[in-house]
């Protein structure tokens, strides 16, 4: 069974400041990456996707994947209160995707 | 990205009864996802469904429970059998397309 793993929070973070949200997952095989947001009571809906190692940026937000070590991580700079919501990784593998727990991301104003 | 119409968009049904859940994307996609959100918990995907064959389960679910159809490459429906308190949870289907994963708006069901 591959695995992704995710800190269920909740992580607290100032607005304006940065927050970190982090996976590690368990199949050295997964190429793609994504980082959903999903507010309470509704669908995930995508933010980022990212395949190959390094940083990729979008606006507010950098994915990071280190494959090597098996981590993929999402920063979100500026944090603001209508970003208080659970943050979901997913893995692709086998055409299928995989969550991790989800973190609960808390921006205090 | 694929839009999915899905319905009902919540249910309260009587424990052993069954309920069928509609997805219905507005274009073509080879595979189908059905989702289970338990509540205060991540998703945890229960099938593949594929046009033309039999959908493939993970781990933990089964057809019996929930029977899956895909008559064709726009449409999918899964059936929760038999309903226990334990089956109230919000189920997703999603479809994979262009580098993403979109999602249905969800059935809330809600076993009495």
């Amino acid at each position: 069974q591959k695995e992704v793993e995710q800190n269920s929070g909740p992580l607290s973070v100032p607005e304006g400041a940065i927050a970190s949200l982090n996976c590690t997952y368990s199949d050295r095989g997964s190429q793609s990456f994504f980082w959903y947001r999903q507010y309470s009571g509704k669908s995930p809906e995508l933010i980022m996707s990212i395949y190959s190692n390094g940083d990729k940026e979008d606006g507010r937000f950098t994915a990071q994947l280190n494959k090597a070590s098996q981590y993929v991580s999402l920063l979100i700079r500026d944090s603001q209160p209508s970003d208080s919501a659970t943050y979901l990784c997913g893995m692709e593998y086998g055409n299928k995707l995989v969550f991790g727990a989800g973190t609960i991301l808390r921006v205090k104003s | 990205s694929a839009v999915i119409s899905q319905k009902p968009s919540r249910d309260i049904c009587q424990r052993g009864t069954s309920l069928t859940i509609q997805c219905q994307v507005d274009s073509q996609v080879t595979m189908m996802f059905w989702y289970r959100q338990q509540p205060g918990q991540s998703l945890t995907l229960i099938a593949t469904a594929n046009q033309g064959s039999e959908a493939t389960y993970e781990s933990g679910f089964v057809i019996d429970k929930f029977p899956i159809s895909r008559p064709n490459l726009t449409f999918s429906t899964l059936t929760v059998s038999n309903m226990s308190p334990e089956d109230s949870s919000i189920y997703l289907c999603s479809v994979g397309q262009g580098g993403g994963y979109t999602f249905g708006s969800g059935t809330r069901l809600t076993v009495v």
